[in-house]
């Protein structure tokens, strides 16, 4: 199976400072139709699941553009450029290019 | 809007059965695989099993091959989720996703969750 590594797993940050989240992987996830599998999701405290990232760098809709997703091979990075209080909670990378299992990273718990 | 509702979590023994049910609404239920996903209590995400959009293949993590069994109802617009001989290790909460995907799994929408808690 595929591991995610992520880095850090404990992110404090000041309000309206930029945030960087590491997620490096075991293998590159580089499919063989061009495509990179790599997706980045936002779970807010007792929430479920947003996707916020799809395909390494793709904004879903309604996603702010303070969010951005970049990387290749086995290392990918998601940004925020300034934080802002409803970003609190734990960022998760999943991948889906070797699957089944899908797979996540350990997440980072992102706090203000 | 595009909601999907998870249902039939609780307690139970170790050993016993549960059923859980996802409901989505606000699209074409029966254009998309779905998964099951869980995340035990302070723990991360793991991915649990898969059906096809149209029923044709499904496929379960090495954990709970054998135990559990994915199934749909178009009808009904309805993800079932049935869990025999569970374990301790089986308590989380459960999620069902959309996947939007062709290729590769595109998760792309999320249930809030329905909590099993597997204990004697």
């Amino acid at each position: 199976d595929v591991v995610l590594t992520q880095s850090p797993l404990s992110l404090p940050v000041t309000l309206g400072q930029p945030a960087s989240i590491s997620c490096r992987s075991s293998q590159s996830l580089g499919h063989t139709n061009g495509n990179t599998y790599l997706n980045w999701f936002h779970q807010r405290p007792g929430q479920s699941l947003r996707r916020l990232i799809f395909r390494v760098s793709y904004r879903d809709s309604g996603v702010p553009d303070r969010f951005s997703g970049s990387g290749s091979g086995t290392e990918f990075t998601l940004k925020i450029s300034r934080v802002e209080a409803e970003d609190v909670g734990v960022y998760y990378c999943g991948q889906g290019t070797y699957w089944p299992p899908y797979t996540f990273g350990q997440g980072t718990k992102l706090e203000i | 809007q595009e909601q999907l509702v998870e249902s039939g979590g609780g307690v139970v023994q170790p050993g016993r059965s549960l059923r859980l049910s996802c409901v989505a609404s606000g699209y074409t239920f029966s254009s998309h695989g779905m998964h099951w996903f869980r995340q035990a209590p302070g723990r991360g995400l793991d991915w649990v099993a898969v059906i096809w959009f149209d029923g044709s293949k499904t496929y379960y993590a090495d954990s709970v091959k054998g135990r559990f069994t994915i199934s749909r109802d178009d009808s009904k617009n309805t993800l079932v989720l049935q869990m025999n001989s569970l374990r301790g290790e089986d308590t989380g909460v459960y999620y069902c996703a959309r996947d939007v995907g062709v290729v590769g799994p595109e998760l792309d929408l999320w249930g809030q969750g329905t909590l099993v808690t597997v204990s004697s």
